[in-house]
This record gives C-alpha cells, structure tokens and sequence, in this order.
C-alpha cells in the first residue's frame, strides 16, 4: 500500500527558505510525487511534479522561488525568501494503477 | 486558460442523493483523465473517483456502490452522482484534471469546490 508521510506543521521566518518533505513507503521509494498548495477555503493549486532522480516540472504559475529535490524516498519543497501569501498547508500527492492517487496528510506552514 | 468550475452541492439529509457538476473550459474533459477528490472539514484530501479518457471508471472503496461519475462531452462536463449520503460524506468536493491524457499522473487543475453537507 502506498502510504505517503508529512510532518503536520513547519515554520519559517519572513524572508528565510524551509523545506518541507514527503516520505513514501519504502517499496514505492522510486515514484514521482506531486505538490499542491492550499490556502483556506481554496482549492489546491499545482505547484510541480517531482521524479526520484529530482527533475521536475513546474505548473504555469508557481513562482521561482519554490523548487523540488529527492532522495532514496523522500521528497522535498523548499521555498526560499519565504512571503507571507506562501503560509498555506501543503499536500503531496503520488499515483499508481494498484491504487490510483493517495494524498500525504498536509503540511500546516506558518511563516512568522 | 484549462479551468475547472464545481456546482451542485448543499444541505442534504442522511440518505439522500445529490447530483455535483464540474464544468471544464480550456480543454475537453474526454481528452484526460478527469477525477473527484474531497476534503472534510479540517482533514486532508481524498481521492474518490476518476473517469478515464477511454471510459473506464474507478472509485475509492468509501464511495463505492453510492457514488458514479460520468461525462457530457457536449457541455464539457462531467459529474458526480451520490447516492445513500451519510453524514461522513460531509466535505467540500473538488474535481481535477490528470495532466496525462494517457496514463496515472499529477492532478494539475483544480476547481475551486463545492459544499456538501449531510445533515439531519
């Protein structure tokens, strides 16, 4: 069963980069993630496509600012020069024919 | 500009049906995989159904049996029909587009949601 694992909440100063990660279960360590972006009461909106060798694709609109990196099973977002409209919660998203899409539980960020 | 707009939703008694749509400018929703997927209120997102592009349609075992989805090619649309309610169907539900016309990928359109609420 794929299973994708995110810490509940992170924070980050204005102006400063976090990172946020999504782990999948280990028998699915080499699939290619999604993440979304969602501010309250919004639908999510795409942010990129990431592979497990850490090329990626970026959705029209994200910003530059936001980029996407991997390693064995983890799958990370970082956002460098942290804006106050980047506070949001953030899902990862993974897929297969087994089991269609599963959705990590969200990251909550604050930036402070 | 691929846009995706949900109608439908609303107050709805425990075993009651309720039928969301999701109208789809931009592109054609029969050229790619088109998918609902829902959020209760302060839980994350769940997946639930999808359509594929050729036809087939595959759903989460919560909804299964309750709910089906299906598509009007002419209004660019397609739709949720839930049957059976009950008060743990209570989210806001989202349609997607798959961005692969052909296979499993990211969701890279959303809607923007709509309401339903199960409630005696």
């Amino acid at each position: 069963q794929l299973v994708l694992t995110q810490s509940p909440s992170a924070s980050a100063s204005l102006g400063a980069s976090v990172r946020l990660t999504c782990t999948l279960s280990r028998e699915h360590s080499n699939y290619p993630i999604a993440w979304h972006q969602q501010h309250p009461n919004k639908g999510p909106r795409y942010l990129m496509k990431l592979n497990s060798d850490g090329s990626h694709s970026m959705g029209d609109e994200t910003p530059d600012r936001f980029s996407g990196s991997s390693s064995g099973a983890e799958r990370y977002l970082t956002i460098s020069s942290l804006q106050s409209e980047d506070e949001a919660d953030y899902y990862c998203q993974s897929w297969g024919s087994g089991f269609h899409w599963v959705f990590g539980g969200g990251t909550k960020l604050t930036v402070l | 500009e691929a846009q995706l707009v949900e109608s439908g939703g609303g107050l709805i008694q425990p075993g009651g049906s309720l039928r969301l749509s999701c109208a789809a400018s931009g592109f054609p929703v029969s050229s790619n995989y088109m998918s609902w997927v829902r959020q209760a209120p302060g839980k994350g997102l769940e997946w639930i159904s999808v359509i594929y592009s050729d036809g087939p349609r595959y759903y989460a075992d919560s909804v299964q049996g309750r709910f089906t989805v299906s598509r009007d090619n002419s209004k660019n649309t397609v739709y949720l029909e839930m049957n059976s309610l009950r008060a743990e169907d209570t989210a806001v539900y989202y349609c997607a587009r798959d961005r692969s016309r052909v296979r499993y990928d990211a969701f890279d359109i959303w809607g923007q949601g709509t309401t339903v609420t199960v409630s005696s």
